[in-house]
């Protein structure tokens, strides 16, 4: 089993539309997760981090449920430009960053 | 320039040479990452630095792969006998600090296989 997964979609929705991806993770030890925004053939760029209490940057919603071990994240008001593939990524605290597969998102016209 | 470097952009080469990756963190920062991404799939973990030190290696896929931080600072991913299965985009990425701190990456070497 990864220790980081997501769905991989492609979503594709519409402007103006609300969208959410779901990540899970394997490890309990993790201790901070973030969110990473990869565009075509470009390097991935951090969009936002998620800590216990989860946490909102315009847009865009964080959330963390350790009980469950999964973390969310919410884009409201989707615009033609948020299109690129979002990475759920988990800290062990123990070794460097881990990545899940990303999940692609097409927002359409 | 302030972001990661890293050179060359695209490499290509033959099946069994050997290749060196090279990747110029951003200045002061202490954490330098190596990571390995093919298509359709997020980053895979090959090495992290802290400092000169690798203390942590256990994602290098074999005894082919090896990188080093003399000092510090620039790395180097070197590969050597590569396979076709080594073509992918190297990532190399590097934060102020290890756990919990943003990673900024750089934009990849493009490592093709022939």
């Amino acid at each position: 089993r990864k220790e980081v997964e997501q769905d991989p979609g492609p979503f594709n929705v519409p402007e103006g539309a609300t969208v959410a991806f779901n990540c899970t993770y394997s490890n309990s030890a993790s201790q901070s997760f973030f969110w990473y925004r990869q565009d075509c053939r470009k390097e991935p760029k951090l969009l936002m981090s998620v800590y216990s209490s989860g946490n909102e940057d315009g847009r865009f919603t964080a959330q963390l449920n350790r009980a469950s071990q999964y973390i969310s994240l919410l884009i409201r008001d989707s615009k033609l430009s948020d299109s690129a593939t979002y990475l759920c990524v988990g800290d062990t605290g123990r070794r460097a960053l881990t990545f899940g597969s990303g999940t692609r998102l097409q927002v359409q016209p | 320039g302030a972001g990661v470097s890293q050179t060359p952009s695209n490499k290509v080469t033959e099946k069994g040479k050997y290749v060196e990756l090279r990747c110029d963190p951003i200045s002061g920062h202490t954490a330098l990452y190596w990571y390995r991404q093919s298509l359709g799939q997020g980053p895979e973990f090959l090495i992290y630095f802290q400092g000169t030190g690798a203390a942590d290696d256990s994602g290098l896929p074999n005894d082919r792969f090896f990188a080093v931080r003399p000092e510090g600072s620039v790395s180097t991913l070197k590969i050597q006998r590569t396979e076709r299965g080594d073509s992918a985009v190297y990532l190399c990425a590097s934060s102020l600090r290890a756990w919990g701190t943003e990673a900024f990456f750089g934009q990849g070497t493009r490592l093709t296989v022939v």
